[in-house]
């Protein structure tokens, strides 16, 4: 069984420019997370997915990130513009019914 | 108050011992809990779940969860150097949530 796919694996930008990060989830999973993880610190959710549908953005900054999951498979973050904090790895991860999520190997950002 | 509460750690613990490692959570409508293991670099690998009070065992692994006291551990039997990892605990109940890891240090 394929794994949680991430694209890229890494990515290095300058701030107040843009990026997108693209996963794609475990087939059949319909629930789909995004996790910003920063260096010392757990995952903290920014978005989670089930289906097409938001469960929660609660933690997703709105002013300068978004995410989209179409067709409820593959689902892309973005961040426009990005700033010096948001250096950081953002992790994809999937879940079927039984809510154990498997994660992607991530996509570590550096903005400089 | 944290959602998921993990020791800081660091935690060391010698080689063949036994590693204790606990998680208090906040919401009283969760209904999973996960432990997952991080080496460096590298992305959370889910090393154990449990949905129901009491213990689970998998092999040197036993989760214990008590709902009334909100609490979740996970004991790591005959630790050896390759556990050497942080180890992150996750609640779900509509959204998973997780603490923010405990290092922990097998020395041989």
């Amino acid at each position: 069984e394929a794994g949680v796919a991430q694209s890229p694996r890494y990515k290095i930008i300058e701030k107040r420019q843009s990026v997108a990060f693209w996963c794609n989830p475990i087939s059949g999973h319909a629930t789909l997370y995004w996790y910003q993880q920063i260096l010392g610190q757990g995952p903290k959710l920014l978005i989670q997915f089930q289906n097409n549908g938001v469960v929660d953005d609660s933690q997703l900054p709105k002013d300068r990130f978004s995410a989209e999951r179409l067709k409820g498979v593959d689902s892309t973050l973005k961040i426009q513009p990005a700033k010096l904090e948001d250096s950081a790895v953002y992790l994809c991860a999937s879940s079927d019914v039984r809510a154990e999520a498997f994660f992607g190997q991530g996509t570590r950002l550096t903005v400089v | 108050q944290k959602e998921v509460e993990q020791n800081s750690g660091p935690l060391s613990v010698p080689e063949g011992a036994i590693a204790s490692l606990n998680c208090t959570y906040s919401d009283r409508g969760s209904q999973s809990f996960f432990w997952y293991r991080q080496y460096s670099g590298k992305s959370p690998e889910l090393i154990m779940f449990i949905y129901s009070n009491g213990d689970k065992e998998d092999g040197r692994f036993t989760a214990q969860l008590n709902k009334a006291s909100q609490y979740v551990s996970l004991l790591i039997r005959d630790s050896q150097p390759s556990d050497s990892a942080t180890y992150l605990c996750a609640v779900g109940g509509g959204k998973l949530i997780f603490g923010q890891g405990t290092e922990l240090s097998v020395k041989p």
